[in-house]
């Protein structure tokens, strides 16, 4: 059981770059999320979704797209990439809902 | 708005002695609870929950402490061990299976030996 898993660990863009951050889950979990954390913020929602071919926005949603066409995975993309985006970006899975979720190691991504 | 609030960003305590983690909310919608232990380099881990028709819940030594006239809540840890110094986020969601968690910013816990 590999739990959550993103790719990549580390990823530096130029801006106006795309680039999408993979996410993907092996516990059948049907609600995923993204967030991202930066320093003195804690931990902000971009993106959740509650089952394949279901998503919706969070608290930061703007510059970001999502999609989840199986259960398993859920790839978040920066469509042209900004300095403000540079952030270290977590996913997470959960049964249903906002109960206990398991989180991804992160990708740490930098915007120059 | 910040709807969950950490006010204090560090805490600093003696191995042995009794860490305690405050967390205030705004929204009273919020009916579920949450901790989570964050390493660096590492992604948030689940640590203890409470829901809100209880006002205490206790695993091993950490036990969630739940106000709900005040919204607030704290996060014990005795004794307290310098494998616990991380980084802690309270978290917290309105009932619905569908519901999303929002987060304080967290705080850093520092167990001195």
């Amino acid at each position: 059981n590999a739990g959550v898993t993103q790719t990549p660990k580390f990823q530096v863009l130029k801006t106006g770059q795309s680039m999408t951050l993979q996410c993907a889950q092996d516990m059948n979990h049907e609600y995923m999320s993204w967030y991202r954390q930066d320093p003195g913020m804690g931990l902000r929602l971009i993106h959740y979704s509650v089952g394949a071919g279901i998503t919706d926005q969070g608290e930061v949603p703007n510059g970001y797209n999502v999609s989840r066409s199986t259960t398993e995975d859920f790839p978040l993309r920066l469509l042209s990439a900004a300095p403000s985006q540079t952030s270290v970006y977590f996913c997470a899975s959960s049964f249903q809902g906002a109960t206990e979720q398991y989180f991804g190691p992160g990708t740490r991504l930098t915007v120059t | 708005d910040q709807q969950v609030k950490q006010n204090s960003p560090s805490l600093s305590v003696q191995e042995g002695r009794i860490s305690i983690l405050n967390c205030d909310y705004t929204n009273s919608m919020f009916d579920y609870f949450l901790w989570y232990k964050k390493y660096p380099a590492e992604g948030p881990t689940f640590l203890i929950s409470i829901s809100s028709i209880k006002d205490k819940n206790e695993d091993g030594r950490f036990t969630v402490f739940l106000n709900k006239s005040a919204k607030h809540l704290s996060l014990h840890i005795v004794p307290s061990q310098p494998g616990d110094s991380a980084v802690y986020f309270c978290a917290a969601s309105e009932a619905g299976a569908n519901s999303k968690l929002t987060f304080g910013k967290g705080i850093t816990l520092s167990v001195r030996p």
